[in-house]
């Protein structure tokens, strides 16, 4: 599996935008980017995907480079509730890989 | 619609004991992934089994097993528990699996503790 580089740790104000990185520069041209959060004491969640494009839902936007190479996911207004493991996962296209690689991720810290 | 439910949510068991853990998936959903997160070694995948069948495996030893039924309800069964297997066992499941652009859908795991 392709790997991915995120900064293990990142604060940010309340009712600020939060924009966290990762790197993927072995990723393939079928490669998904994932991004998956963990809040304390609960199992990992689903935050958003994108193969080429940038991709806004209700939770959180992600921006792709052009090359593919990095994603960057943009938390509009960081509330208390959003701090969590924050997880940038590549996922193959082949049908039958449910397999998740996840790293160590980025702690996400808000602060009041 | 129902999340991922696992039972037992907590677990404490002894060296050499061996434990059952189960997962009931989101109804409709046929892949049923098994992962372990500990402090040290972070989340890791154990297995996954679709249709009944184990479909992808992770790096454990052949203590860690797993069987899904016609209902898609999923085990995992640890025999001769070490110290060791002390952690957090996360469920997720997934309508048909994919991969790529499919969502998984975590269950709040079963903390098991090993003395």
């Amino acid at each position: 599996d392709a790997k991915t580089t995120q900064p293990n740790s990142m604060e940010s104000n309340e009712e600020e935008p939060v924009h966290l990185p990762c790197n993927h520069s072995t990723i393939s041209g079928t490669d998904y980017i994932h991004w998956y959060r963990q809040l304390p004491s609960q199992g990992p969640e689903y935050v958003i995907h994108g193969l080429t494009s940038n991709v806004n839902n209700r939770m959180a936007s992600l921006a792709i480079a052009e090359d593919r190479k990095s994603s960057t996911l943009i938390l509009h207004r960081a509330t208390l509730r959003d701090a969590a493991v924050y997880y940038c996962i590549l996922r193959a296209s082949n049908f039958g890989n449910e397999k998740l690689t996840f790293g160590t991720g980025t702690r996400l810290t808000i602060i009041p | 619609k129902a999340g991922v439910t696992q039972t037992p949510r907590y677990l404490i068991k002894t060296r050499g004991q061996q434990v059952t853990l189960s997962c009931s998936p989101i109804s409709g959903h046929r892949s049923v992934s098994w992962y372990q997160q500990t402090p040290g070694q972070g989340l890791q995948f154990l297995f996954e089994y679709f249709s009944e069948t184990q479909r992808n495996k992770g790096n454990f030893p052949g203590r860690f097993s797993g069987r899904q039924f016609s209902n898609s309800r999923s085990e995992m069964n640890v025999s001769t528990l070490e110290l060791g297997d002390s952690a957090l066992y996360l469920c997720a499941s997934s309508t048909v699996g994919t991969g790529g652009w499919e969502t998984q859908y975590f269950g709040p795991g079963t903390r098991l503790l090993v003395l």
